[in-house]
């Protein structure tokens, strides 16, 4: 099956600093990415929308200025978290669907677990 | 609205036994997709299984199979022959329409394995 990857798996950072987390699919082209966030034992909540060479779509309720999305490449979405605090710690995951379309099966990367201190 | 139910927080089976894991939605769509992931210890979503809502016959992956109730807007899983590596948090999934980008989590089940 196809193979999405994130970069870092892992993250802590200082209350006020920015995190980047990157996600790539490794054997095929996305032109459409997803995000989304995972609390502890709780259920994957969608964030936002990536689209090569356009715009992120958002949820509502999720900061855009807060959660910057950069799909530069049709293999590459990246997640900045600006001025993390400790409430932005959670578990974020990304996913591709091979085909561009949602209604396609989505892959789903690692995930990167973040800990603001 | 569209919504995933999963009613059972946590479940546990006996090795090479049988379990069914219940998941019902809510959606006056007519056109629509259905999905079991896994995700186990290690946090990596895997794609158990997918149903589209214009197929009546229920779709099979190995062990893994569902019941897909259109009308009463039902989709359990059942896992034959459970092995200790199916323990994981069972999520059930929606995605309605064409380019509709939301795909709807249910609260998930744990499923624990037991020897």
């Amino acid at each position: 099956g196809a193979v999405v990857s994130q970069h870092p798996s892992w993250v802590i950072c200082k209350s006020g600093t920015s995190v980047k987390i990157e996600c790539r699919s490794l054997d095929f082209q996305a032109t459409t990415m997803f995000w989304y966030r995972q609390f502890p034992k709780q259920s994957l909540m969608l964030m936002a929308t990536s689209n090569e060479g356009s715009k992120a779509t958002y949820e509502q309720g999720v900061e855009k200025d807060k959660f910057l999305i950069n799909h530069a490449s049709l293999t590459l979405s990246t997640l900045t978290v600006t001025s993390a605090h400790p409430e932005d710690s959670s578990f974020y995951i990304c996913s591709a669907p091979t085909s561009g379309t949602s209604t396609d099966t989505q892959y789903f990367g690692p995930g990167t677990r973040l800990t603001v201190l | 609205a569209q919504t995933v139910t999963q009613s059972q927080p946590e479940m546990s089976v006996q090795e090479a036994e049988t379990v069914t894991l219940s998941c019902t939605y809510d959606t006056s769509e007519n056109n629509y997709y259905l999905f079991w992931y896994k995700q186990p210890p290690s946090r990596q979503m895997i794609l158990v299984i997918r149903q589209e809502a214009y197929k009546q016959q229920n779709a099979t992956e190995n062990r893994f199979s569902v019941n897909f109730q259109k009308a009463a807007k039902s989709f359990s899983l059942k896992i034959s022959d459970s092995q200790l590596g199916d323990t994981a948090m069972y999520f059930c999934a929606f995605i309605w329409g064409y380019n509709n980008n939301d795909m709807r989590f249910g609260a998930g089940t744990r499923l624990t394995v037991k020897p």
